[in-house]
């Protein structure tokens, strides 16, 4: 595997399930985000990961939970969503100094999520 | 509230002309800029970075950065029907958090 990868590509689930969304980075990066992109709008940001630490929840509703076990996976655990939360699930990664290329952030394919 | 502002498009070019792109941004100290380009149903694609004033060129792809003015551009030389998607400007407005700020994104179509 190369790049950023993340599974499941499509997902559909009740308001009552739970499930989670996966992401490795196979570029040996140590910053990674989740971002929302909802239809005609512009990609949100969830959250952000630096060294495995939680760096930035931009109040996201807590049926997202995410977790990073290490450097290279995130998370993004799901309970109880509403239709509304439907979305293209994006998982991003980058390197952890900041300054110049190391903020360029590659782009997993996305997690397709339709909640009935 | 940080902004990042784009035309939402469509922007319509012939094939073989200049599709010009452009972007500008609410937080003057924003210091990294970047430009992604988006096929329909498929994920963010990096194609361009810019951190200084000037010009940056990358085979077809050019950056342009003016910070004095706010405004970052992408100029797409002898365009081609492939380049038809949604570009999207990517503002890194504080460095500390390492979050990009995005634009809605314009939508490209190139007329064979």
């Amino acid at each position: 595997e190369t790049g950023v990868t993340q599974t499941p590509r499509h997902l559909v689930m009740g308001m009552t399930n739970k499930k989670s969304l996966k992401c490795e980075q196979h570029l040996g990066h140590n910053a990674m985000y989740w971002y929302k992109q909802s239809a005609k709008k512009p990609l949100e940001l969830m959250f952000v990961y630096n060294f495995k630490e939680q760096t930035e929840n931009n109040s996201v509703p807590s049926r997202f939970s995410p977790e990073c076990p290490n450097s290279s996976h995130l998370f993004l655990h799901l309970h109880t969503l509403q239709p509304e939360d439907s979305a293209l699930y994006l998982c991003a990664s980058s390197q952890a100094a900041s300054g110049g290329s190391y903020n360029e952030q590659f782009f997993g394919p996305g997690t397709r999520l339709t909640v009935l | 509230q940080k902004e990042v502002e784009q035309n939402s498009g469509p922007l319509s070019v012939p094939e073989g002309a200049i599709a010009s792109l452009n972007c500008t941004y609410s937080d003057r100290g924003s210091q990294s800029f970047f430009w992604y380009r988006q096929y329909s149903g498929k994920s963010p694609e990096l194609i361009m970075s810019i951190y200084s004033n000037g010009d940056k060129e990358d085979g077809r792809f050019t950056a342009q950065l003016n910070k004095a003015s706010q405004y970052v551009s992408l100029l797409i030389r002898d365009s081609q029907p492939s380049d038809s998607a949604t570009y999207l400007c990517a503002v890194l407005m504080d460095m500390g958090r390492r979050a990009l700020t995005f634009g809605s994104g314009t939508r490209l179509q190139v007329q064979p």
